[in-house]
């Protein structure tokens, strides 16, 4: 059975960093591609970023400059390293991947982030 | 960036209703749309993937069709279960639609 499982979330200070880990069983991490997506309180979905299984990267307008999406093979984890984070990344972190069909068909529980001082 | 309008963003049906939502990206994304519901405090679900694929395991009363900029996702006969917020999300450069609250009437 495919399963990832965030960790790493917390609460952090207005221009600190955090690191969010994705653990997955079931599945090769780099065999197809994984993202991280964002739900502030209260509102919709925000892509994040995405890193392919060729090792190409791709970040949202918001977060590019600041975050940075990497996996560690040996691991099988996805990573999303956070700096210079604001108020306005506080939210619930999924990571998911595209297992089988061209979509995100796999999500994780989620980890809250929550940038205050 | 491509940007994705759902409408509406609320709707409220009864069930046993039809039910349509409707997606428009700016640009043309060919069919490389997926639909997910989520539920209160819960991971989104795929429903639908490639516009019109139906997702594993998920029931054939969902449905979605489009291609280029105009997508739609129909359930055919609304069960309590589906009531949820439905967004869609083009996987050319990744963006959701805002969302559509289906509530009970």
């Amino acid at each position: 059975e495919v399963q990832l499982v965030e960790s790493g979330g917390g609460l952090v200070q207005p221009g600190g960093s955090l690191r969010l880990s994705c653990a997955a069983s079931g599945f090769t991490v780099s065999s197809n591609y994984m993202s991280w997506v964002r739900q502030a309180p209260g509102k919709g979905l925000e892509w994040v970023s995405v890193i392919y299984s060729g090792g190409s990267t791709y970040y949202a307008d918001s977060v590019k400059g600041r975050f940075t999406i990497s996996r560690d093979n040996s691991k099988n984890t996805l990573y999303l390293q956070m700096n210079s984070l604001r108020a306005e990344d506080t939210a619930v972190y999924y990571c998911a991947i595209s297992s089988h069909s061209t979509a995100f068909d796999i999500w994780g529980q989620g980890t809250m982030v929550t940038v205050s001082s | 960036d491509i940007q994705m309008t759902q409408s509406p963003s609320t709707l409220s049906a009864s069930v046993g209703d039809r039910v349509t939502i409707t997606c428009r990206a700016s640009q043309s994304i060919s069919s490389w749309l997926a639909w997910y519901q989520q539920k209160p405090g819960k991971a989104p679900k795929l429903l639908i993937y490639k516009a019109s694929s139906l997702e594993s395991g998920v029931p054939s009363r969902f449905s979605g069709s489009g291609s280029g900029t105009e997508f739609t996702l129909t359930i055919s006969s609304l069960q309590p279960d589906d009531f949820a917020t439905y967004y869609c999300q083009q996987y050319i450069s990744w963006t959701f639609g805002q969302g559509t609250k289906v509530e009970i009437k």
